[in-house]
C-alpha cells in the first residue's frame, strides 16, 4: 500500500533563503509523485509531477524536486524564497494505474519572513 | 480561475437543514471528485465519478449524497449533518490517463462548510 510522509508540519524561512520541504513515500509500484500548493482560501494547485522520466523535476515558480528511489524521497526545493511562497504544500503519491488512487500527505505549512 | 468553479464558497447550516454544494468544470475532463479537507488531517477522498458513473465511495456516511448529471457538473447534497462535518469541501477534475501516466487533478477553490 502506498503512503506518504511529510516530515515537517511547519517550515519557516527568511525571504531570499533556500526552501526545503521533505517528503518520503512508500509504494509497491513504480509511483507517480506530485507536489501541490494551497494558498489561503484557495484550492490546490499543481507545482510539479514525477512520472518515471527525469529524476530532477522542475515546476512552476522556481520550485523543483528530486526523486531518489534509494531513499524513497521526493523533497521539494527552491533556491530563494519569496514572500508569495507562503502557503501549505502537499506531497502526493499515486500508483501506476489508478486515476483516483492519490494519497495526500498531511501538508507542510511554509512561512516566509522578511 | 482554475477552470473548476465551486459554489457557494461559504455555507453555514444547522443540523436539520438540507443544502447542496455545486461544482462545475470547463476543462473537458471526464472524471470529477469530492474531497474533504479538515484541520490537521490529510485530504480525504469522498467520491469519484468517471464518465458520470460513480466509481468510488470511500465509506462516506449517507448524509452526504453525490450527484453527477453530466461530466461537467457535480453536486454534493447535504442532509442532517453533524458539527464534525464542518470542513473545506474541495471539488477536482481530471482527464483520466493524461498521456504521461500521472493523474493530475485540477481543484476548485472549495466550499467552506460550518455545521452548527
Amino acid at each position: 500500500a502506498q503512503s506518504v510522509t511529510q516530515l515537517d508540519s511547519h517550515v519557516s524561512v527568511s525571504e531570499g533563503t533556500p526552501v526545503l520541504l521533505r517528503c518520503n513515500y512508500s509504494s509497491s509500484y513504480s509511483p507517480s509523485l506530485f507536489w501541490y500548493v494551497q494558498h489561503p482560501n484557495k484550492g490546490l494547485q499543481l507545482l510539479l509531477k514525477y512520472t518515471s522520466a527525469a529524476t530532477l523535476v522542475k515546476g512552476i515558480n522556481g520550485f523543483e524536486a528530486e526523486f531518489k528511489k534509494s531513499e524513497t524521497s521526493f523533497h521539494l526545493t527552491k533556491p530563494s524564497a519569496h514572500m508569495s511562497d507562503a502557503a501549505e504544500y502537499f506531497c502526493v503519491v499515486s500508483d501506476s494505474g489508478g486515476y483516483n488512487k492519490l494519497i495526500f500527505g498531511a501538508g507542510t505549512r511554509l512561512a516566509v519572513h522578511p | 480561475e482554475t477552470g473548476v468553479t465551486q459554489t457557494p464558497r461559504h455555507l453555514v447550516m444547522g443540523m436539520t437543514n438540507k443544502k447542496s454544494l455545486k461544482c462545475e468544470q470547463h476543462l473537458g475532463h471526464n472524471a470529477m471528485y469530492w474531497y474533504k479537507q479538515s484541520a490537521k488531517k490529510p485530504l480525504e477522498l469522498m467520491f469519484v465519478y468517471n464518465f458520470k458513473e460513480q466509481t468510488e465511495n470511500n465509506s462516506v456516511p449517507s448524509r452526504f449524497s453525490p450527484e453527477c448529471p453530466n461530466s461537467s457538473h457535480l453536486f454534493l447534497h447535504l442532509h442532517t449533518l453533524q458539527p464534525e462535518d464542518s470542513a473545506l469541501y474541495l471539488c477536482a477534475s481530471s482527464q483520466e490517463r493524461d498521456g504521461s501516466g500521472a493523474n493530475v487533478l485540477t481543484f476548485g477553490a472549495g466550499s467552506r462548510l460550518t455545521v452548527l
